[in-house]
C-alpha cells in the first residue's frame, strides 16, 4: 500500500495567516493526490482534485501543488470557517489511502 | 442536487454481520463509480472499498483490512449502493460514509455517514 503522511498532525494559526499543510507519499504518484476538507460532525468535502484543481464553489484562497511524491495545500488568508481538519488521498493505486489528517485551529 | 444516504447502521457483536445500504439520486447511477470510507471515533478517514459502473466492469477493490469479510456491490435498477460486513471486528466500528467516485479515483459527494458499532 502507498503510506501517505502528513505534516504538521497539527496547527495553531490566526485569521488572516497563511497556511501550508504537506503530503508526502511513499512512492510516486504522479498528480492523483485529491484534498479533502472535515469539520467537527460532518462529512468530508472535496477542495482540490488532481494535486492543483479546485473543486466547483471553493474559495480561491485554497491551492494545491505538487507532483510525484510531495504535495502541499495552502491557505492564502486564513478565514474563521476554515478551522478544521484536512485530508490528503492518493488513488494513483488501489488501495486508496489517506494522510492522517492535520487538525488547523485557531491560536 | 446530488443526494447519498446510508442506512443500516446499528449495534453488532463480535463476528456478526450488517448490511449498509445507500440510497443515491440527483445524477446517473448507472455511469458512477461508488465507494465507501470509514472513520472511527476520534480518527482520521480510512477508505474501504470501490466498486466501478458495469460498463466499466463492475469490479471492486477493497483495502486489505476488509477483503475478503466485506463486499460491496450496486443495483442499477433502484440507484442503492450496499456494503456487506461479514465476520465483524470490534476494529470496524465508525462511521461508514458512501461516496461518488470519479474515475480518476477521488470522492466527489459524500452522504452524512451511519454509524456501526461492534462490541458484545
Amino acid at each position: 500500500d502507498i503510506l501517505m503522511t502528513q505534516s504538521p498532525s497539527s496547527l495553531a494559526a490566526s485569521v488572516g495567516d497563511r497556511v501550508t499543510i504537506t503530503c508526502r507519499a511513499s512512492r510516486t504518484i504522479s498528480s492523483s493526490l485529491h484534498w479533502y476538507q472535515q469539520k467537527p460532525g460532518k462529512a468530508p468535502k472535496l477542495l482540490i482534485y488532481a494535486a492543483s484543481s479546485f473543486q466547483s464553489g471553493v474559495p480561491s484562497r485554497f491551492s494545491g501543488s505538487g507532483s510525484g511524491t510531495d504535495f502541499t495545500l495552502t491557505i492564502s488568508s486564513l478565514q474563521p470557517e476554515d478551522f478544521a481538519t484536512y485530508y490528503c488521498q492518493q488513488t494513483y493505486n488501489t488501495p486508496y489511502t489517506f494522510g492522517q489528517g492535520t487538525n488547523l485551529e485557531i491560536k | 442536487e446530488v443526494q447519498l444516504v446510508e442506512s443500516g447502521g446499528g449495534l453488532v457483536k463480535p463476528g456478526g454481520s450488517l448490511r449498509l445500504s445507500c440510497a443515491a439520486s440527483g445524477f446517473t447511477f448507472t455511469n458512477a463509480w461508488m465507494s465507501w470510507v470509514r472513520q472511527a471515533p476520534g480518527k482520521g478517514l480510512e477508505w474501504v472499498g470501490r466498486i466501478k459502473n458495469k460498463n466499466d466492469g463492475g469490479t471492486t477493490d477493497y483495502a486489505v483490512p476488509v477483503k475478503g469479510r466485506f463486499i460491496i456491490s450496486r443495483d442499477d435498477s433502484t440507484n442503492m449502493q450496499y456494503l456487506q460486513m461479514n465476520s465483524l471486528k470490534t476494529e470496524d466500528s465508525a462511521i461508514y460514509y458512501c461516496t461518488t467516485v470519479v474515475w480518476v479515483g477521488y470522492s466527489d459527494y459524500w452522504g452524512q455517514g451511519t454509524l456501526v458499532t461492534v462490541s458484545s
